[in-house]
C-alpha cells in the first residue's frame, strides 16, 4: 500500500517563476493537508482540503499561493512569482476522515523548493 | 489559539542514556497529542499518540503520558541508540476545532553519540 507520494522531490526555481507541487494521498484517503517547514523551524499548517473543497486555508499567504484537490488526480500547491523567502520544504499529509483524534496524518517525504 | 512548546535543542546524549524531551501545550477543549519523528531528508512519521488525559502512548521504547493537569506530553526513552538520532516534533489536534489539523512544536533535534 503506497504511502503519500509527493513530487518532485527537489524543485529549483528562479525568482518570478511558478512552482507546482504535487501530492497523491494514500489510497482511500480523501483529506489532504499542506505544511511548510522553513529551515531550522517546525512545520506550519497552510491548508486543508477535501476532494474539490478547501476546508481551512487559514495558514495560506494571502497572495501568490493557491491549492486545489480535484475530483481526479493529485492535490496541487501552486506558488506564483516565487521569491527567495519561499525556499522551504513543503510537506503533504493525508487522512481518511479528517478526524485527527482517530486517524493520525500520514506524511509524504516532502518537496524541497529552492528559489535562486 | 492552540499552541505547542517544546524544549530547545539540540539534545546530545551518549548511547544508552536516558532521554526526556519536554512538551507543553495550550488548547481549548480536549485535544489529542502526538509525537512525530523526522529522519534526515524524510517526512514525518508518527511515533506515538494519546487521545485523552492519563493515556500513555508508547512505541519502539519511547513513551509519553498525557497530563491534563500540567498540560504536558513529555517524551521519554530509557536507553537511546545512535539510530534514534532525528528531529522530534510534539503536536496536537482536535480540541474545540476538530478538523484533524495538526499544530506542531518547533521540533527538538536529538543527537546520540556512540
Amino acid at each position: 500500500n503506497a504511502g503519500v507520494m509527493q513530487n518532485p522531490r527537489h524543485l529549483v526555481r528562479r525568482r518570478g517563476q511558478e512552482a507546482r507541487l504535487r501530492c497523491s494521498p494514500m489510497k482511500g484517503h480523501s483529506h489532504v493537508y499542506w505544511y511548510r517547514q522553513l529551515p531550522e523551524e517546525g512545520l506550519k499548517f497552510m491548508v486543508y482540503l477535501q476532494k474539490e473543497n478547501i476546508i481551512d486555508e487559514s495558514g495560506m499567504p494571502k497572495e501568490r499561493f493557491s491549492a486545489e484537490f480535484p475530483k481526479e488526480g493529485p492535490s496541487i500547491l501552486r506558488i506564483q512569482q516565487v521569491v527567495r523567502g519561499d525556499s522551504a520544504a513543503y510537506f503533504c499529509a493525508s487522512s481518511p476522515s479528517g478526524q485527527g483524534n482517530n486517524s493520525p496524518l500520514h506524511f509524504g517525504n516532502g518537496t524541497r523548493l529552492t528559489v535562486t | 489559539g492552540n499552541s505547542v512548546t517544546q524544549m530547545e535543542g539540540p539534545v546530545t546524549l551518549s548511547e544508552e542514556a536516558f532521554l526526556t524531551i519536554n512538551c507543553t501545550y495550550t488548547a481549548t477543549g480536549y485535544p489529542s497529542l502526538f509525537w512525530y519523528v523526522q529522519y534526515p531528508g524524510e517526512g514525518l512519521q508518527l511515533l506515538l499518540k494519546a487521545t485523552k488525559a492519563d493515556d500513555k502512548g508508547s512505541n519502539k521504547g519511547f513513551e509519553a503520558t498525557y497530563r491534563k493537569e500540567t498540560t504536558s506530553f513529555h517524551l521519554e526513552k530509557g536507553s537511546v541508540q545512535v539510530s534514534d538520532s532525528a528531529v522530534y516534533f510534539c503536536a496536537l489536534s482536535g480540541g474545540s476545532s476538530n478538523t484533524g489539523k495538526l499544530i506542531f512544536g518547533q521540533g527538538t533535534t536529538l543527537q546520540v553519540k556512540p
